[in-house]
């Protein structure tokens, strides 16, 4: 079966630093790969996500995920953190389901 | 634009009442999802249709009942039978099946006191 997972529970950055949220899936085969963000009582926005060809798949709001086959991850990363980045952030997996990860919350410091 | 509302945002019910949850869409999307959220439990899967007058049980149908009358309509109805009701649920939409991206609603927080 897979499954899929983020590691850390809850980040917390100072704003203007790098980001770095992991994610990891287990699937026998290539799966499609999404994050999305959620805001405090809102809805989930798609960031970005990867089917197939380049690994490094940029998104929406500066942010960019890289699929790394031999490490089964996708790992998303921004260069430089703004305090409204502050959210919850899932990492969602299809291979033969559609399932997301237990989600990180980011926390940035001014 | 383009997208899915849910009304309404707060819902508050008394326990041994059923609740019904809106949600449309203006995507013209074929497929519709229903998620419950906990805090520390990320999303889980209430019942999802992918045509109209089609439903299927997601991981935890139990308690809560669907109808797909129009393509645009997914109303969730949380029943007396769910045993613990308060959480924020989700509505979603996707172009086609399974392997596409949701898109999501705003959200409704339903209290049951």
């Amino acid at each position: 079966a897979q499954s899929v997972t983020q590691p850390d529970i809850h980040i917390t950055v100072s704003e203007g630093a790098s980001l770095e949220l992991r994610c990891n899936y287990s699937y026998g085969a290539t799966p499609y790969l999404f994050w999305y963000v959620q805001s405090p009582g809102q809805g989930l926005q798609l960031l970005l996500k990867y089917f197939s060809g380049d690994t490094l798949v940029q998104g929406i709001k500066g942010f960019e995920a890289e699929f790394k086959r031999s490490q089964s991850s996708f790992n998303l990363r921004k260069p430089s953190v703004h305090w409204s980045d502050a959210a919850e952030y899932f990492c969602a997996v299809y291979g033969q389901n559609f399932v997301f990860g237990p989600g990180t919350r980011l926390s940035v410091l001014p | 634009d383009g997208g899915i509302t849910q009304s309404p945002k707060y819902l508050f019910r008394k326990e041994g009442q059923n609740v019904t949850l809106s949600c449309e869409q203006n995507l013209n999307h074929d497929a519709m999802y229903w998620y419950r959220q906990d805090p520390g439990q990320g999303l889980r899967l209430i019942y999802y249709s992918q045509i109209v007058n089609d439903f299927q049980k997601g991981d935890i149908a139990e308690g809560y009942s669907v109808s797909r009358e129009k393509k645009e309509s997914f109303p969730l109805t949380v029943t007396s039978a769910q045993k613990n009701p308060t959480a924020f649920y989700l509505c979603a939409s996707s172009i086609g099946g399974n392997s596409y991206e949701r898109y999501f609603g705003p959200g409704t927080r339903l209290t049951v006191t």
